[in-house]
This record gives C-alpha cells, structure tokens and sequence, in this order.
C-alpha cells in the first residue's frame, strides 16, 4: 500500500464550488505539505503544517484552507473554486530525520470549469 | 532573484552519454540538498540528497555539492531512455522554517 494516498485522484467541478482535497499517511511523520503545479512549473507550497496544532501558510494561500484532523490525515479546501486553481495537487510529508526529505503522494488532478 | 535557480532545458542527451544538471541556490545557511525525478503527470520521487560538500555517489547518479559557490549538480551516468523526465532540485534552508524550497525543474530528454 502506498505509504501517502490522495483522494480524489481527478476531479471536475465548476466555478464557485467548494471542494475538498484529501491526503493521508501512514509513514508517521508529523508534517505534512500541500502543493500545486501548474504544467511545466516547479512546485508551490501552498499549506505546511508540523504538527496537529501547527499550520502554517506558504507561498500561494490565498483562496485555500486546510485542516490537519490527526497525525495522519491533512486535507486542503478550495472554498470558491476558479479556473485558474487548474492544476496539479500534491500532498507530501517530511522526515526531520532525513534532512526534511519529502515523500509525495500521487497527486489530485483539479479541473475548474 | 529566485531562491533556487535551474535551467529549464530541455537537455537533450543520446542513450549512454553523462548527463549532468546544474542547480544554484540563494541561502547560505541552506543545509541539505535533494534531487528529484518527476515523470509527466505524476509525483516527484527521491532520487539522492546530499548534505556535505563533495560527491555522492547511488548507483548510476552522482550528486556533487559546493556551498562556497553555492551550486549543487546532479551527473547520470549511462544515461537511458527511461532517465527522460524533469530533475528537480530542492535545497532546505532550516532554521524556523525548516522545509524545502524547490526549483523550476530541469526537463531531460534521452534520445535512443
């Protein structure tokens, strides 16, 4: 089983629909990021969070809301949807152990119509 | 100026030649340096990182870091069709903030 899973993997919806993204984990790290991609771009964070009472904005929050419900579970909310939020999602965890090497889900493909 | 810095490419190397990609980053204090492999449409995967200055070694990719002028390269050997991806690399500053901070991404093609 993969150790980070995303749900959905593909989603379609309309302008000014409220949508949910959802990620969990079950490597045990305490934190845990959202990031978007747009195609032929590197990586934005969008949320980071250390731990269970620890969220923290990155560089692209605006329009975007998380919620950390456990160790293991880091969810990123799109309260209004627009078409420019068209993009590749990926949720990743970090290992401090490791030099904060991140591991990645397999990403959630946003369409907004 | 962006914090780190790479050549979009795309670098086009033949099958069994040395590819060798270079990143460049702003912070002085930044401590680890990561290089991944992301193919089309799907998520980054690991391939090495390196705290240290030097070269480090994994298989058919060596990773070599110089923190006085501030450049990390990533060097694939025997390169193969299958190496055709984007490179990222992503340096961690540390300190308050610790987490990674990741460049554009360089686009490698190897032609057969």
């Amino acid at each position: 089983d993969a150790d980070v899973t995303q749900t959905p993997r593909n989603r379609i919806t309309k302008t000014g629909k409220r949508i949910m993204l959802e990620c969990s984990q079950t490597k045990g790290h305490d934190r845990m990021y959202w990031y978007r991609q747009d195609p032929g771009l590197g990586l934005q964070l969008i949320y980071y969070s250390f731990d269970v009472k620890d969220i923290n904005k990155g560089e692209i929050s605006d329009g975007y809301s998380v919620s950390r419900q456990a160790q293991a579970k880091f969810s990123l909310s799109l309260e209004s949807a627009i078409p420019n939020q068209t993009a590749l999602y990926f949720c990743a965890t970090s290992d401090p152990g490791q030099g904060e090497t991140q591991y990645f889900g397999p990403g959630t493909r946003l369409l907004v119509l | 100026q962006k914090e780190v810095e790479q050549n979009s490419g795309p670098l086009s190397v033949p099958e069994g030649a040395i590819a060798s990609l270079n990143c460049t980053y702003s912070d002085r204090g930044s401590q680890s340096f990561f290089w991944y492999r992301q193919y089309s449409g799907k998520s980054p995967e690991l391939i090495m990182f390196i705290y240290s200055n030097g070269d480090k070694e994994d298989g058919r990719f060596t990773a070599q870091l110089n923190k006085a002028s501030q450049y990390v390269s990533l060097l694939i050997r025997d390169s193969q069709p299958s190496d055709s991806a984007t490179y990222l690399c992503a340096v961690n500053v540390g300190g308050a903030g610790n987490k990674l901070t990741f460049g554009g991404g360089t686009r490698v093609l190897v032609k057969p």
